[in-house]
C-alpha cells in the first residue's frame, strides 16, 4: 500500500496485560522505525529495523518491550505486563532506503494509542 | 548525540498574520538534515519542510520558510498568513546525513493557535 498502516487505532491494557501494536510499512520500504510519544508529547526513538533485521535498538528498554519485522508479515511491537507509564502513542514510520530522506520523507502512520489503566 | 530544542511550548498567531517558530540545535556533524512537522490533532504527522545542511538557501514551501543559521545552529520556521488550518503541534527534527539508525531526533514541539 501507500501508506504507513498501524493497527489497531486505539488500545486499552489493564496494568500487568500484554499490549500488541501492528505496523505495515510501504510496500518497497526496507527501513521501519518504532516511536513512543508520551503524554507530553515528546518523542522517543524505541527501536529501527532494515527488513527483518534489527537496525538501530538503543532506544528499547531492556525489559518488557520487544519488535520484529518478520518476512511477509506487519512488523510488531510487543509490551509485556505494560505499566502505566507506558501509555502513550506509538508511532510506526517507514523509508525506501537510509539515504532517501534526501528525496523523500519519512513516513509515518496514524499512531497506536495505548492507554494503560 | 544530537539534541534538538524547541523554546516555546505554545504559541498563538491572528489569522493572517506571521507568526516563527524557533528551533536550535547541537550536532557534532557537518552534514544533515533539517525538517518542520506538523501534527494536527488527528495525530497525523505531516512534513512541512525540510533542509539540506549544505545548502545556504533557505528552503520554502509555498506560505511556510524557514531561515536556517548553521553557524548558529538555528532552523526557525516563519509561517506566513495563518490560516485556521495552520493549528497544530509543530516539531523541528534533525537527521545526519550517515548513520540513520534513528533516523530522526524531535525537538519537544510547539503548540500553535491560529485565532480566528
Amino acid at each position: 500500500g501507500e501508506e504507513v498502516a498501524q493497527t489497531p487505532k486505539h488500545l486499552v491494557r489493564g496494568e500487568g496485560q500484554k499490549a500488541k501494536l501492528y505496523c505495515a510499512p510501504i510496500k518497497g520500504h526496507s527501513y521501519v522505525f518504532w516511536y513512543q510519544q508520551v503524554l507530553k508529547n515528546e518523542f522517543k526513538f524505541l527501536i529501527s529495523f532494515q527488513n527483518e533485521n534489527v537496525f538501530d535498538e538503543t532506544g528499547m528498554p531492556k525489559e518488557r518491550f520487544s519488535a520484529k519485522c518478520l518476512p511477509n508479515s506487519p512488523c510488531s511491537l510487543e509490551i509485556q505486563a505494560t505499566k502505566l507509564e507506558d501509555s502513550a502513542v506509538y508511532f510506526c514510520a517507514s523509508i525506501r532506503g537510509i539515504f532517501s530522506i534526501a528525496n523523500s520523507p519519512l513516513h509515518f502512520g496514524n499512531g497506536t494509542r495505548l492507554t494503560v489503566t | 548525540a544530537q539534541t534538538v530544542t524547541q523554546s516555546q511550548p505554545e504559541m498563538s498567531v491572528q489569522e493572517a498574520e506571521t507568526v516563527t517558530l524557533s528551533c536550535t540545535y547541537d550536532t557534532s556533524e557537518s552534514n544533515y538534515y533539517l525538517f518542520w512537522y506538523k501534527q494536527p490533532p488527528s495525530r497525523q504527522m505531516i512534513l512541512v519542510i525540510r533542509q539540506e545542511a549544505y545548502k545556504q538557501q533557505n528552503a520554502t514551501e509555498n506560505r511556510f520558510s524557514v531561515n536556517f543559521q548553521k553557524a548558529a545552529k538555528s532552523f526557525s520556521l516563519k509561517i506566513s498568513d495563518s490560516q485556521l488550518g495552520d493549528t497544530a503541534m509543530y516539531f523541528c527534527a534533525f537527521t545526519p546525513f550517515n548513520n540513520a539508525g534513528n533516523m530522526l531526533t524531535f525537538g519537544g514541539g510547539t503548540r500553535l493557535m491560529v485565532k480566528p
